[in-house]
Parts: structure tokens; sequence; C-alpha cells
């Protein structure tokens, strides 16, 4: 069964400065991976995702990630973030392959405080 | 906004109660899944449905049952409310081919608070 770790519950960042959210995974192949933001009170919301191919992806508000298999990485950056950014960001993992679980699975997320 | 629809935002019951919480996809998904987001254990996905059929399962008490209708909306029901079932309920859809993988498009979500 796949997992995944964020190591960091809380990340503090202050505006306009540049962001590296940790996602590791484990999964017996490669995987498919996301990134999802979810404001408070909100659902969450597809910041960008990885099928196969060029192993960074570009996603939306600026968001980019990049795969490394050899570290079964699938990190989060963005070069500069802004107060709009601070939100609760989970790395989720998808399962290859017809005939199993297609759900996803989740790490426990990691919250974003952005300081003025 | 995802596109997915969920109904009702907010849900409050007893104990040993029983509720039904509902999701209408994205137009032309066929896919629906379930996802409950609490505390103690972050998100976890429940079950899926496809074109009426269940797919796959996930970490979904026996108390807890799905099913998807020919106009492909769904419903989660809970029974035997317990205390710690609390949590947000979210559904998300996709196109959801047998043979290939798209990405998944949240609800807003039903919040559940059982007392």
């Amino acid at each position: 069964a796949q997992s995944v770790t964020q190591p960091d519950i809380h990340i503090t960042v202050s505006e306009g400065a540049s962001l590296e959210l940790r996602c590791n995974y484990s999964y017996g192949a490669t995987p498919y991976l996301f990134w999802y933001v979810q404001s408070p009170g909100q659902g969450l919301q597809l910041l960008l995702k990885y099928f196969s191919g060029d192993t960074l992806v570009q996603g939306i508000k600026g968001f980019e990630a990049e795969f490394k298999r050899s570290q079964s990485s699938f990190n989060l950056r963005k070069p500069s973030v802004h107060w709009s950014d601070a939100a609760e960001y989970f790395c989720a993992v998808g399962a290859r392959g017809g005939g199993g679980a297609d759900g996803l699975t989740f790490g426990k997320g990691t919250h974003l405080i952005i300081q003025p | 906004d995802s596109g997915v629809t969920q109904t009702p935002k907010h849900l409050i019951t007893a104990t040993g109660q029983r509720v039904t919480l509902r999701c209408s996809p994205r137009s032309g998904d066929l896919s629906v899944y379930w996802y409950q987001q609490s505390l103690d254990q972050g998100l976890q996905f429940l079950i899926q449905y496809y074109n009426g059929e269940e797919r796959a399962k996930g970490n979904i008490l026996e108390r807890f049952s799905a099913q998807q209708f020919p106009d492909l909306h769904s419903e989660l029901n809970l029974s035997s409310l317990e205390l710690g079932d609390s949590a947000l309920y979210f559904c998300a859809s996709s196109r959801g081919g047998r043979r290939s993988y798209n990405e998944q498009f949240f609800g807003p979500g039903t919040r559940l608070t059982v007392l």
C-alpha cells in the first residue's frame, strides 16, 4: 500500500520569500502525484499533478513541483509567496494500474503561515 | 468552483442516528469518490463508484454505505452514528475510465457534527 509523508506540520514564510514544501511517498512503482490546497472552510483545490514525462511540473497560482524518483519525493515550490497563499497544503498519491483502489492517499498536510 | 456540489453544507445530529450526504459530480464525470477528513485521521479515502458500480473501497466502516444513481449523483449513508464520526466529508469526481487515470475535483464538503 502506498503512503505519503509531509514532514513539516507548520511552515512560516515571509511574504515575498520563496517556499518549498516537502513530500515523500512510498509506492512500489512510479505513482500519480498531486498537490492540493485547502483554504479555511473550503474544499480541496488541485494545484498540480504528475502523471509521466517531464519531472518538473507547473501548476496554478505560480506553483511548481519536481518529481525525484531516486528520493521518492515530490516537493512543491513557489519563488515568491503572497499572503493569499496561507492555507493547508496536501500531497497525495494515486496508484497506477487498473484493478487497485483508485482513491488517493493523502499526507497529513502542511499548514503554511505567511508573515507580513 | 470545482463543479462538484455537495449538500447539505452542515449537519448536526445525535449519536445513534442515520444521515445521508449527497453529491453531484462535474458534468461528464463518471467516477465519484468519498473522503473523510478528521483531525485524528486526516484525509481518508472511503469508497469509489464508477458509472453506478462500486469500484474501490478504502477505510469505510460497515456502518457506512454509498451508492451512485443512474444520473450519476451519489449518496453516502452513515448510520448508528458515533461521536467519532464527526468530520468533514468530501466528495470528488473524475472522468474515470477503467484504464486511465484522471485528476479528482473536490466538492466543498459536508461538515457533520455528532452530539
